[in-house]
């Protein structure tokens, strides 16, 4: 199994561009979410999903737009970029949406907006 | 107040310390607790869960009390690849795992 997998692992944007950052896995886990990580501030909740069709929002949602078309991918989509988007991004996913189980993280997208 | 806070650190020990991490959180209804550990520019990966009786995985201690919203981390014989900070985790009744900042971790040889 590959676990999680995120691209594009770097990415450099100007302000005002449009980007989708893609997220798979491969283990057919019902949840998976996006993070932001900043410096002294943990990880941030964006988006999650616990089914295909179904989205919500978490702490830190505006100016990101989530889909989940099908149980393996879960893209994130950064409509307008600005600089205060710059951070590290993570994608994870677990078996349900208890929250006993196990999350599981891809490598992260180190985003840079100029 | 945050909703799960740790002292950032860093915490710079030789090796084979005995070093603790502490974390106390501010919801009295959370229902899970982890401890995920990080390296430099890495994801997040689990390390240990956190049960009420406590638990413990070869030199690694985790503890739990409720009554008073706090979790600790005890790392006994710390080795060079025990460096890298420790995140302490929180769930929720809303399905939602909340991220203190992280404690780093220094194993000088």
């Amino acid at each position: 199994n590959a676990g999680v997998t995120q691209t594009p692992k770097f990415q450099v944007l100007k302000t005002g561009q449009s980007m989708t950052l893609q997220c798979a896995q491969d283990m057919n886990h019902e949840y998976m979410s996006w993070y932001r990580q900043d410096p002294g501030m943990g990880l941030r909740l964006i988006h999650y999903s616990v089914g295909a069709g179904i989205t919500d929002q978490g702490e830190v949602p505006n100016g990101y737009n989530v889909s989940r078309s099908t149980t393996e991918d879960f893209p994130l989509r950064l409509l307008s970029a600005a600089p205060s988007q710059t951070s590290v991004y993570f994608c994870a996913s677990r078996d349900s949406g208890t929250v006993y189980n196990e999350q599981f993280f891809g490598p992260g997208t180190r985003l840079t907006v100029l | 107040r945050k909703e799960v806070e740790q002292d950032p650190g860093p915490f710079n020990v030789p090796e084979g310390a005995t070093v603790a991490f502490n974390c106390t959180y501010s919801n009295s209804a959370s229902q899970s607790f982890f401890w995920y550990r990080q390296d430099c520019r890495k994801e997040p990966k689990l390390l240990m869960s956190v049960y009420s009786s406590g638990n413990e995985d070869g030199r690694f201690t985790a503890q739990l009390n409720r009554a008073s919203q706090y979790i600790s981390l005890l790392i006994r014989d710390s080795k060079l690849s025990d460096s890298a900070t420790y995140l302490c985790v929180v769930g929720g009744s809303a399905r939602q795992l909340t991220f203190g900042s992280g404690t780093q971790l220094t194993v000088l040889p």
